[in-house]
């Protein structure tokens, strides 16, 4: 089944703690993508990768880094977690970098204290 | 940066009504999409529309496009209790990016 697999799916965690979320996608899609949710605020794109090796700053990067060495794994680090980052996270990919749909992940619940 | 404006920001209707959301953009697109997504799941993708089509179908969903005035309507007729959801355009600007608006919250009371 094609489908974007994200882990973990909810976590509570304390400022300062190093934490990854991950993401795996089995439809061998070039593009990947971290977007955060927050209550009247949409969807924000975190940041965003065309191809393995290469990452791009979305609209919120600060506080965050990501890489891309497999072309089917786009982690999400947060290096030293802050309350404010407390939010919905969702992974997704597709094809390529301009074309159709965005597959989603289920999302990642992340709470920090 | 936001790019889709959708409105309204909630609509409660009754079942077997129609429902139309609207979404406004301010720059050039290659295509724009609707999303879908029920309580704290995962969005998934109902319709897409480029940028050279002004109406597309699929099912109960029509959804339009006036690159004129940067907007767009997903209309879902005849709705069903099931269609309670947000509801989420999207611009795809040709540098790779898709943006998201704030989405429509879909009521639909049996």
């Amino acid at each position: 089944e094609a489908q974007v697999t994200q882990n973990p799916r909810y976590l509570i965690t304390v400022t300062g703690k190093k934490l990854t979320v991950t993401c795996s996608q089995n439809m061998n899609h070039e593009y990947m993508s971290w977007y955060r949710q927050d209550p009247g605020l949409g969807l924000r794109q975190i940041y965003y990768s065309m191809n393995v090796e290469v990452t791009d700053k979305g609209d919120v990067p600060e506080g965050y880094k990501v890489s891309r060495k497999e072309k089917r794994n786009f982690p999400l680090i947060l290096e030293s977690p802050s309350p404010n980052q407390t939010s919905l996270y969702f992974c997704a990919s597709r094809g390529g970098p301009l074309t159709g749909e965005l597959f989603f992940g289920e999302g990642s619940r992340l709470t920090v204290l | 940066s936001q790019q889709g404006e959708e409105d309204p920001q909630a609509l409660s209707i009754q079942e077997g009504e129609n429902a139309t959301m609207n979404c406004s953009y301010k720059t050039s697109i290659n295509n724009l999409q609707w999303y879908r997504q029920n309580s704290g799941r995962g969005l998934v993708h109902l319709i897409l529309i480029r940028s050279n089509e002004r109406e597309k179908h699929s099912g109960r969903l029509r959804v339009t496009l006036d690159t004129s005035k940067k907007s767009s309507s997903l209309l879902i007729t005849a709705s069903r209790a099931a269609d309670t959801a947000s509801y989420f355009c999207a611009t795809d600007e040709n540098t790779g990016k898709l943006i998201f608006g704030q989405g429509t919250t879909l009521q639909v009371k049996p």
